[in-house]
Order: structure tokens, then sequence, then C-alpha cells
């Protein structure tokens, strides 16, 4: 079964509103990361924390990691409609070498 | 720098059939993942592969198989193909096993009739 599940799994906002989505995964890690698709097309990283890491910025991006309730959240602020995408979380094991596992993803909406 | 490119993008086969997909990885990267994504299972890792060798394999039948060149180029090889085999295939190349980000390509969508 996938290692994270995310949630919620769409959401619809209005451009300048705030985006948060959350990530729970079931096993210790060594990173996380969130990842962007549009369109079935390929993923975009957007942004990795580490499992010794609490918060990291990237830009418009917020992301937290709680090790201990095994969650992840990102935040995206003042979203656009270019925002538009589906949103997943990956988990990194320490013995799975460049090994990706992914959460089910949030489908994000941002209306003009 | 040229980013990750995978060949064909899109492929119709029927039942039966086998088919080969065709990864490039980013110049100087020499691990290449793939995975396979549809609506009802998602992402799943399929292998990685690191130097020509294969260091990791995902929860997938015997059918699925792939190889990694000298230069890291990729292929993956599925045989007797099945209409669930339907998905779009994404490769990944990284700069080792680093466990950092990974880059992926456009992705070939694979119909099966």
């Amino acid at each position: 079964s996938q290692q994270g599940e995310e949630d919620p799994q769409a959401l619809s906002i209005q451009e300048g509103e705030n985006a948060t989505m959350n990530c729970s995964y079931k096993t210790s890690i060594n990173n996380l990361q969130w990842y962007r698709q549009n369109s079935g097309r390929g993923l975009v990283h957007l942004i990795l924390i580490r499992s010794n890491e609490r918060e990291k910025h990237s830009g418009r991006l917020r992301v937290t990691l709680d090790t201990s309730k095994k969650s992840s959240s990102l935040l995206i602020t003042a979203s656009r409609a270019a925002d538009t995408a589906s949103y997943f979380c990956a988990t990194v094991f320490g013995t799975s070498g460049s090994r990706l596992t992914f959460g089910e993803g949030t489908q994000l909406t941002v209306n003009p | 720098k040229a980013g990750v490119t995978q060949t064909p993008r899109y492929l119709i086969k029927t039942r039966g059939q086998q088919v080969t997909l065709s990864c490039s990885p980013i110049s100087g990267h020499r691990s290449v993942s793939w995975y396979q994504q549809t609506p009802g299972q998602g992402l799943q890792f399929l292998f990685e592969y690191f130097s020509e060798t294969q260091r990791n394999k995902g929860n997938f039948p015997g059918r699925f198989s792939g190889r990694q060149f000298s230069n890291s180029r990729s292929e993956m090889n599925v045989s007797t193909l099945e209409l669930g085999d339907s998905a779009l295939y994404l490769c990944a190349s990284s700069l080792a096993r680093v466990r950092g980000e990974q880059f992926f390509g456009p992705g070939t969508r694979l119909t099966v009739l």
C-alpha cells in the first residue's frame, strides 16, 4: 500500500488565498519531498525536508515536518491560477536508495 | 542542460504484446528510477538503476524488467501486456544515490487494448 496519505484529496480555492495540504506516512523516513504534477505530465520537485528539520521555506512554499506524528504539511501562500495542479508528498527511507514512496496526492484548483 | 527525455511519448499496444520504453537521464546523472502511475493505484515504484545495476525493485511481476546502459540511459520492458498495464510510465534521474530530489521526464502514456 502507499506509504503516504494526503488530505484533502481535492481543494478548490480563489486566487490570493492560501492552500494547505497535509501528508501522513507510516514509517521512519530519511527525508520527505513534495512534487507537483500538471495534467498527467511529469512531476516537478518543489521542496525537500530532511528528518532532522522541522520547517523549510522556498518562495511561496512552506513545508513543515512532524516526525513524532509522522506528518507533513505544504502551505502555498498567495495562490495563483498557475498553481492549479496535483501535489504529491513522497518519502525516502534509510535503506531505499533513491526510491520515492508517494502519497495519493491532492488536486488543487485555484480559481481566477 | 537538457532535461530527462522519454520515448515514445504515447504508445498503443494490444494484449499479449511486449513494449520497450526508453529514458535518457540528465547528463551526469547516474541514478534512474521508473514509476507507474494509474488512477487506481497512484504512483508506484518499479525499479531503480545505478551504474548499470538494479539497486531497488518494486512489487511488480516479472513481466516488468529494465536495464541501464553505460551511458546511464535506461530502458524498461513489459512483456505479455495486460489491460491493467495501461498507465503513465515515468522515469526520473538523480545525481547519485543520495536520496535527494529527482528529476522526472514527461512520461510515456501506454494504452493496452
